[in-house]
């Protein structure tokens, strides 16, 4: 059973607009969220966490916002440039595990 | 460079021939995982180590073996490979358990059992 979801297999964007990447999860212990950038032949990338005590982590162009009440959260990348463009992953710790979604395809249309 | 390398990058195999995917880290982390990627499943976690001679099983680990003997190797073992587990492993370390400060990742090992 998955944990932890990514209902979109891809989004689409415009250069310079937001993109919004969205993830949902069922096990209220994660501790901590991270999402992922993954470009083809190569190893996931870490690109941001947050603490489950908090609801907003912001570096550069990338924030990630938990809503731990809907078991939500989601990543936006403001402006979306289009080196941007790859599959995200969100993951969630837990028990020395940690648990990915499927991935969300972004395409950056310059 | 700080990273994580793995061996081979692509490896097609029969059925019960024995093979070992190696994996290395420079940066002195005391925890290492393995994960494969599947289509439409994501990344699911095989076996982790918390540190030398420690060990355990993650959520897909039945076919799968590791050891851990030194801090900077935790290479994956498939003594009998089967079809069902053709697929691209990763190899990861972080400096925390959970990888809360973020997982570095190896490049990737393409597997095809046939």
């Amino acid at each position: 059973d998955q944990q932890v979801k990514q209902n979109s297999p891809s989004l689409s964007v415009q250069e310079g607009r937001i993109s919004i990447l969205n993830c949902d999860y069922t096990n209220s212990m994660f501790d901590y969220f991270l999402w992922y950038k993954k470009y083809p032949a190569e190893g996931p990338t870490f690109l941001i966490s947050i603490s489950s005590i908090k609801d907003k982590n912001e570096d550069g162009r990338f924030t990630v916002f938990l809503n731990k009440s809907a078991k939500h959260l989601s990543l936006h990348i403001v402006p979306s440039q289009p080196g941007d463009s790859a599959v995200y992953f969100c993951a969630a710790s837990w028990a020395n595990n940690l648990f990915f979604g499927t991935g969300t395809r972004l395409t950056v249309i310059p | 460079e700080a990273q994580v390398t793995q061996n081979p990058r692509y490896l097609i195999t029969v059925t019960g021939k024995k093979l070992t995917v190696t994996c290395s880290q420079n940066m002195n982390h005391e925890y290492m995982s393995w994960y494969r990627q599947d289509p439409g499943l994501g990344l699911r976690q095989i076996y982790y180590s918390m540190n030398v001679e420690v060990t355990d099983k993650g959520d897909v680990p039945e076919g799968y073996k590791v050891s851990r003997k030194e801090k900077r190797n935790f290479p994956l073992i498939l003594e009998s490979p089967s079809p069902n587990q053709t697929s691209l492993y990763f190899c990861a370390s972080s400096l925390t358990q959970g990888g809360s400060d973020g997982y570095t990742f190896g490049s990737g090992t393409r597997l095809t059992v046939v």
